[in-house]
């Protein structure tokens, strides 16, 4: 079965520095999306990314975040400027179309963890 | 925007026995509900999900149940295993269908 992949699987950096967090969406698949969940705590929606453009975004979704399709099977989501709280498992997910019929499928997660 | 709540945060069955995890909404245009099970360190994993415009499903041992006028919805799992020990998380799709919103997790046990 295919599935959402996601690299790294654990990221450590320092405050301040940038990140770049990586996913292979299914390959059917034209729908992307970005959550978080802090440890502990329940999944976030970050970003809905579709047709090279974001199509919903939630307030966490601020300046220090953006998202690309830089080819045709990486999708990333980009952290500049971490701080402390942006600790958290990232997952990216996956569908092929949008709304009720289309369920999302997510990858195993990166854990990011910034010192 | 949407707000998700989900009852309760731990549940303790036994095995064999049912257990039923709860969760509400508010907005009245989300359409569609799915529901994550969660293992340690894995990612969420869709087990079952409902649309709105109907009531019940059932898959196996798994089913949900929707009721649209009181904005809640619920999991129930029958004749629990201990694999069945895990995270589960609710959501409800906006009306847009681009966004999943998650209640705050159930961490279910199941005691052999």
């Amino acid at each position: 079965e295919p599935e959402v992949t996601q690299t790294p699987s654990h990221q450590v950096t320092q405050m301040g520095q940038e990140v770049i967090l990586r996913c292979v969406p299914i390959s059917n698949h034209l729908y992307f999306y970005w959550y978080r969940q802090i440890l502990g705590q329940k999944v976030e929606f970050l970003v809905s990314f579709y047709n090279n453009e974001i199509s919903e975004k939630s307030e966490i979704f601020d300046d220090q975040f953006s998202v690309e399709r830089p080819d045709g099977s990486n999708f990333t989501l980009k952290i500049r400027s971490t701080k402390l709280e942006d600790s958290a498992m990232y997952f990216c997910a996956s569908s092929r179309g949008q709304g009720a019929n289309q369920p999302q499928h997510f990858g195993d997660g990166t854990r990011l963890s910034i010192l | 925007g949407e707000n998700v709540e989900q009852h309760p945060s731990t549940l303790s069955v036994q095995e064999g026995d049912s257990a039923v995890i709860k969760c509400t909404y508010s907005d009245s245009a989300s359409n569609y509900f799915p529901w994550y099970k969660q293992e340690l360190g894995k990612r969420p994993q869709l087990i079952i999900d409902i649309r709105s415009n109907v009531g019940e499903k059932k898959d196996q041992r798994i089913a949900v149940t929707l009721n649209k006028t009181a904005k809640h919805f619920s999991l129930h799992i029958t004749e629990t295993q201990p694999e069945d020990s895990a995270v589960y998380f609710c959501a409800a799709m906006n009306n847009a269908g681009n966004m999943l919103t998650f209640g705050g997790g159930t961490r279910l046990m199941v005691k052999p």
